[in-house]
């Protein structure tokens, strides 16, 4: 079976500090990772992926992310912290081909002016 | 290209009723999947579904909930005699191919309240 956690479920940053948003996974086969983000009354788009290829992801909005399987960790990190990052983050984890994504409980993510 | 479309965005039943989602996926893709989302918890697998068939349901309460997908029109999540456990926001994800593989692009959820 697979899962993830995420460590803290509210991170607060002020603008312009660096974002980190843990998470950890737990899987039987080399996994498939993913980031979402949701922002207030909208469904979840995108962030990031990870597929096998490099491990420094880089995604949309400034995010990235590196697979360390050491580790067994997919952190979410950005340099720079805008107003508009304020959403909730979701890491997910999938084997391959059709199996569905399973999702952590999620990050909420706040930016102080 | 629209998106994936869910209605209604809002939903109010009575205990009893019966609760029907509708997700259209975006044009050209044929896998749908359903989640619930509980307060403060993530997503939640339901059900996978192709065209005509239900490829994984193991995400399903195995009683009340059912889910189709049929060859024309929206899929639909049915819930039966609705409790208020049920309560929750139910998005629906579609890609052109298996999640992994494809961008998996999520509606904007309908948001179900039991009373």
């Amino acid at each position: 079976a697979q899962s993830v956690t995420q460590l803290g479920s509210h991170v607060s940053v002020s603008e312009g500090a660096l974002v980190l948003l843990r998470c950890n996974y737990s899987s039987s086969v080399p996994p498939y990772l993913f980031w979402y983000v949701q922002y207030p009354n909208q469904g979840l788009q995108l962030l990031l992926k990870y597929t096998s290829a490099a491990t420094l992801v880089k995604g949309i909005n400034g995010f990235e992310a590196e697979f360390k399987k050491s580790e067994t960790s997919f952190h979410l990190t950005k340099p720079s912290a805008h107003m508009r990052d304020a959403a909730e983050y979701f890491c997910a984890v999938s084997r391959s081909g059709n199996t569905p994504l399973v999702f952590g409980k999620g990050t909420r993510l706040s930016v102080i002016a | 290209n629209a998106g994936v479309m869910q209605n209604p965005r809002h939903l109010v039943r009575r205990r009893g009723q019966e609760a029907r989602l509708r997700c259209s996926p975006m044009k050209g893709h044929s896998h749908v999947y359903w989640y619930r989302q509980l307060p403060e918890e993530g997503l939640k697998f339901m059900v996978y579904l192709q065209k005509e068939n239900i490829i994984d349901e193991s995400g399903m309460p195995k009683e009340r909930f059912s889910a189709e997908f049929p060859k024309e029109g929206p899929s639909i999540l049915r819930i039966q005699q609705v409790v208020r456990g049920d309560s929750a926001a139910y998005f629906c994800a579609s890609s052109r191919g298996g999640a992994t593989n494809e961008k998996l692009f999520f509606g904007s959820g309908t948001q179900l309240s039991v009373l």
